[in-house]
């Protein structure tokens, strides 16, 4: 059965700080990896990870997949309160597109 | 464990014609969430419902339609269909119990072709 986890379920840090959240993942045709932040209603589109060890950076975020290893990381650094969110790791299969999805990450910065 | 089951997999629909979608929440799961992603693009929120009542409304055109129903599941009936609504649709389902952060848990998705 095709599974994505995500860890930890939640986290609270403060503002500042550095925080690195974990996606693994067990699937049939893995075609790409992707990171979303939702923040009240749907999510937003990240990064969109297919290669090993290619680091994609946006600002004070970066991530990282590890397709020997199985999964992936998102981090963040330098946090800000805006920064609260539920981070989505959904990877996408490569036989029909489909998505698997985490169950997300409660990210809480406090000021 | 039981996940969020969607049904059908995957539909192909003519324009004009009508389209039901079914969402089965994970057992004890009392909010179900509605979401269409289009080719590239995020996935919008249309509508949710918390213990049987629409809880919130997003961008839900005035052709689509849902409900959930007394056993939580819940079903988007969409009419009229647009090539434009060719997408994924996903279900989410969370329960609020608790008060404290209770994860949503996405379906696989039905996969909309309208020709």
């Amino acid at each position: 059965e095709d599974k994505v986890v995500q860890s930890p379920l939640s986290l609270v840090v403060h503002e500042g700080d550095t925080v690195t959240l974990n996606c693994s993942y067990e699937v049939t045709n893995f075609r790409s990896l992707l990171w979303y932040k939702q923040e009240k209603k749907a999510p937003t589109f990240l990064f969109m990870l297919t290669s090993s060890g290619i680091e994609k950076k946006s600002g004070r975020l970066s991530s990282i997949l590890d397709k020997k290893e199985l999964f992936s990381i998102l981090n963040i650094t330098a946090t800000q309160t805006g920064d609260s969110a539920v981070y989505l790791c959904a990877v996408v299969l490569d036989s029909n597109y489909q998505l698997i999805w985490g169950a997300g990450t409660k990210l809480i910065i406090k000021p | 464990a039981a996940g969020v089951i969607q049904s059908p997999r995957h539909l192909i629909k003519e324009k004009r014609e009508t389209a039901t979608l079914k969402c089965y929440p994970i057992p004890r799961h009392d909010t179900v969430y509605w979401y269409q992603q289009g080719p590239g693009q995020d996935p919008q929120f249309l509508i949710s419902f918390y213990e049987k009542m629409q809880s919130d409304k997003g961008s839900i055109p005035d052709r689509f339609s849902a409900q959930q129903f007394s056993d939580y599941h819940s079903e988007l009936n969409m009419s009229s269909l647009e090539l434009g609504d060719s997408a994924l649709y996903f279900c989410a389902s969370r329960t609020l119990a608790g008060g404290s952060y209770n994860e949503q848990f996405f379906g696989p998705g039905t996969r909309l072709t309208v020709l």
